[in-house]
This record gives structure tokens, sequence and C-alpha cells, in this order.
């Protein structure tokens, strides 16, 4: 247990779907970070909210929607989503985003399908 | 940009002690992480460097050489529970602080 959760935990939709992931921490942190883990492939940084400011977009398709309502909750919306997007993603926080130099605590992570 | 290179796989024996090593390439230097992560679930933060020389934490110790861009992790008595996948991650200054991650070793160990 992080401090660090995720809902769902397994996620199948289609490609016309809309749906959307949630995650909380309850550690104080100020940053929040949505990754994409693909099999054999790096941890792909999505998206960075700093005090609930979006800081950073690492061209993402417009698919993917984040929201960041608060310092503890970050959300990923999804619509219209191809098969080549089934991967695990996950949701991480630290301290601040300020110098990259906090270690980052991670959620368990959503198992998307997409069919 | 930045860079990180690390083994695909490795295995071991229990018992014994394994190097993982990571070399990478980066603006900024501003740390160097390992993070170890059982399959189907999260990565967890091992340790951090950002100065030279080796950081030791229990079984678990972590090397840094800025000047060469290289950094490993060293298990010692390895156990069964430490097969895992021992993810380098680098955080630099490329228009910005950013913390990028290697694809990770996947570390196999054997009776």
């Amino acid at each position: 247990e992080t401090g660090v959760t995720q809902t769902p935990r397994h996620l199948v939709m289609g490609m016309t779907n809309k749906k959307s992931l949630k995650c909380e921490q309850h550690l104080g942190h100020n940053a929040m970070y949505w990754y994409k883990q693909s099999a054999k492939k790096p941890l792909e940084l999505m998206f960075v909210y700093n005090f609930k400011e979006q800081t950073e977009n690492n061209s993402v398709p417009s698919r993917f929607s984040p929201e960041c309502p608060n310092s503890s909750h970050l959300f990923l919306h999804l619509h219209t989503l191809q098969p080549e997007d089934s991967a695990l993603y996950l949701c991480a926080s630290s301290q601040d985003r300020a110098a990259s130099s906090y270690e980052q605590y991670f959620g368990p992570g959503t198992r998307l399908t997409v069919t | 940009g930045q860079n990180i290179d690390q083994p695909t796989e490795m295995t071991a024996t229990e018992g014994a002690i394994v190097q993982i090593n990571c070399t990478y390439q980066t603006s900024g230097f501003n740390g160097l992480f390992w993070y170890q992560q059982h399959a189907g679930e999260a990565p967890t933060f091992l340790s951090y460097n950002v100065l030279d020389g080796l950081e030791e934490k229990g079984r678990f110790s972590s090397f840094l050489s800025r000047s060469k861009g290289y950094s490993y992790l060293l298990l010692k008595e390895l156990q069964m529970k430490d097969s895992a996948s021992y993810l380098c991650a680098v955080s630099g200054n490329t228009g910005g602080f950013k913390t990028i991650f290697g694809a990770g070793t996947r570390l196999f160990v054997k009776a």
C-alpha cells in the first residue's frame, strides 16, 4: 500500500466508449503524474500536474484528457481509443515537481484493454 | 535529449550477489533513481543518488558515477522474492526538469 489508489483496476472498453480512470493520493503530495506502461517498453510519461496546474503534456493524443480538480485527485478521461492504447496506466505522486529530486509513489495501475 | 540503457534480463542464484548496470545521457543531471516492480504491481522506490559514490540500504546498494553517466544497483544475499523488474530513472533538465525511465531489467532468481 503506497498511499496512491487507482480505480478501476481492470477496464475493457470498445473503441467508441467513453470512460474515466481515477487516481487518489493520501500522502499530501503536490505533484501527480499519469504514465503508460506497455509490455517491454519504458514507462511513458503522459501528463504532469503540480499544485493542480498541468505542467507537462508529452504529445499525448487528444483522445486522452486529464483532469486535476485538487492536489489529491487526478482523472484520465478516455474516448474513441485505439487498440494500441491497451496498456497499464499508472498514476504517481511526489512531494512536488520543482526539481524532480523527489521519489514518486505509484498506484497499482489500471489494466486497460481496448477491443 | 535523455537516454537510458540497461540490460533486458538477468538470472542469478538465491544467496548470490547481482549487479544491474544502467548507463544514461542527460542534460542538467539532477539525480538517478532505482525502482523495483514485481509483475502486475506498481513500481516502488528503492534508492536515489545525486552525488558520486555508493549508497547502501540493507541488502541493496546503488552506485553513481556522474562523469561516466553510469550507475549500478547491487543486490546481495538474493532471495526468491527479489525476482522483479528493476527500473533505472534519471532526472535531468531538458527544457524543464523531467524524470525518464529505462525499460527495466527483469531479474530472475533461481533456487
